[in-house]
């Protein structure tokens, strides 16, 4: 069974600060692995997607890493902002997605 | 707009009172599943379908039903609630065709008592 964990459960920093968000799972034959963001009382919102042949993906201020081999994947933000303050989470789809518990950020302006 | 839309999205319900969580998405979308979000538990799938009149259990089926008449809509049904079923509830659906990117809806909050 996937175990998917994120680490660490909360993070505080000052804007402007780069934000590191890790996640580990344990079997690496994925399909994909998916960053969300996540406001409280609200739903998922995607944030990256990176296919299993692929070891990176960028967004703006955000970036992706995918190394399957470690079973590892690190999200990036750049010069975080207030805004940023929310609940990462990533899932993990070997044709069955399964969830980290999340990470959550607060960016202290 | 790409929207996965619940309903509704705040209920407090008796033990035992039938309910049924609506969900649709207007994205053609092949793939649906429901979830349920409970603090130190995360995320646990519920059920999913793959297509029309194609469902399937999840990590935490039991007390749940859901069908696939439409390809739009995936409805959650509590035929008995329990008040360990009450939790945050998300559908969502996703395509292949567009690499599985998944759309959650706003989540339904639901407490039985």
């Amino acid at each position: 069974k996937q175990e998917v964990t994120q680490i660490p459960a909360a993070l505080s920093v000052p804007e402007g600060e780069n934000l590191v968000l890790n996640c580990s799972f344990t079997d690496s034959a994925i399909y994909n692995l998916q960053w969300f963001r996540q406001d409280p009382g609200k739903g998922l919102t995607s944030l990256l997607l990176i296919q299993s042949s692929q070891r990176e993906q960028t967004s703006g201020r955000l970036n992706a890493s995918l190394d399957k081999s470690s079973g590892r994947s690190t999200l990036y933000i750049a010069a975080s902002q207030p805004g940023d303050s929310a609940t990462y989470l990533c899932a993990v789809d070997d044709y069955k997605l399964s969830f980290g518990a999340g990470t959550t950020v607060t960016v202290r302006a | 707009e790409a929207q996965v839309t619940q309903n509704p999205r705040y209920l407090i319900t008796v033990t035992g009172k039938k309910l049924t969580v609506t969900c649709s998405q207007n994205m053609n979308h092949e793939y649906m599943s429901w979830y349920r979000q409970d603090p130190g538990l995360g995320l646990r799938q519920i059920y999913y379908s793959m297509n029309v009149e194609v469902t399937d259990k999840g990590d935490v089926p039991e007390g749940y039903k859901v069908s696939r008449k439409e390809k739009r809509n995936f409805p959650l049904i509590l035929e008995s609630p329990s008040p360990n079923q009450t939790s945050l509830y998300f559908c969502a659906s996703s395509s292949l065709q567009e690499g599985n990117t998944i759309y959650f809806g706003e989540g339904s909050w639901l407490t039985v008592v």
